[in-house]
């Protein structure tokens, strides 16, 4: 059974700093890229980050380009998200989701979702 | 960038009315659509890929259709546990959600 969990949530002041984990199990972890969705509260989704199966491939939304870092080790099946300068604008559930598609060179599609880990940023 | 709109954003219909959202996208996206369920507290859930593919498992009523801009979720027959907000969201540069369509049941 396919399985994500997010952890690394909590509150931080504006500007700090945060790492959100993904542990993942039940799927040969290193196939897969993986993505970060986030959804503020009472609002709707929000692409955030995505990092191919090697990890060599990164792609960040506009909001969030030079701030977060998504990073993977595919020896511990864990994706990270690495938070930094943080605005009172991310708070929000961070959702971990998995590519459909083993190897697949194109993602496409999340066929698998963790349950959110909530960062709340406030001062 | 691409941007995703959908219509309504909120929508009350009663069991077993045929109920339809559609999603518009600012370029031509081809097939390159899909669509999720999220259920209140809960994390998304695929129903449909590339515009008009039921996913395993994903109950019959769910339908999706549509290419290039304008899109159409539908389902045939409301059930109660169809209480949800429906996302669309397109792939073919990076990945963009829709706001958000929830359907309520009367």
């Amino acid at each position: 059974e396919v399985q994500l969990l997010e952890s690394g949530g909590g509150l931080v002041r504006p500007g700090g700093s945060l790492r959100l984990s993904c542990a993942a199990s039940g799927f040969t972890f290193n196939n897969y890229a993986m993505g970060w969705v986030r959804q503020a509260p009472g609002k709707g989704l929000e692409w955030v980050s995505t990092i191919s199966a090697s990890g060599g491939s990164t792609y960040d939304a506009d909001s969030v380009k030079g701030r977060f870092t998504s990073s993977r080790d595919n020896s511990k099946n864990t994706l990270y998200l690495q938070m930094n300068s943080l605005r009172a604008e991310d708070t929000a559930v961070y959702y971990c989701a998995r590519f459909w598609g083993a190897g697949k060179v194109m993602v496409t599609r999340f066929d698998y979702w963790g349950q959110g880990t909530l960062v709340t940023v406030s001062s | 960038d691409i941007q995703m709109t959908q219509s309504p954003s909120s929508l009350s219909a009663s069991v077993g009315d045929r109920v339809t959202i559609t999603c518009q996208a600012t370029q031509d996206i081809s097939n390159y659509l899909n669509w999720y369920q999220q259920k209140p507290g809960k994390a998304p859930k695929l129903l449909i890929y590339d515009a008009s593919n039921l996913e395993i498992g994903v109950p019959s009523r769910f339908s999706g259709s549509g290419s290039g801009t304008d899109f159409t979720f539908t389902i045939s027959s409301l059930q109660p546990e169809d209480l949800a907000t429906y996302y669309c969201q397109q792939y073919i540069d990076l990945w963009t959600f829709g706001q958000g369509t929830k359907v309520e049941v009367k």
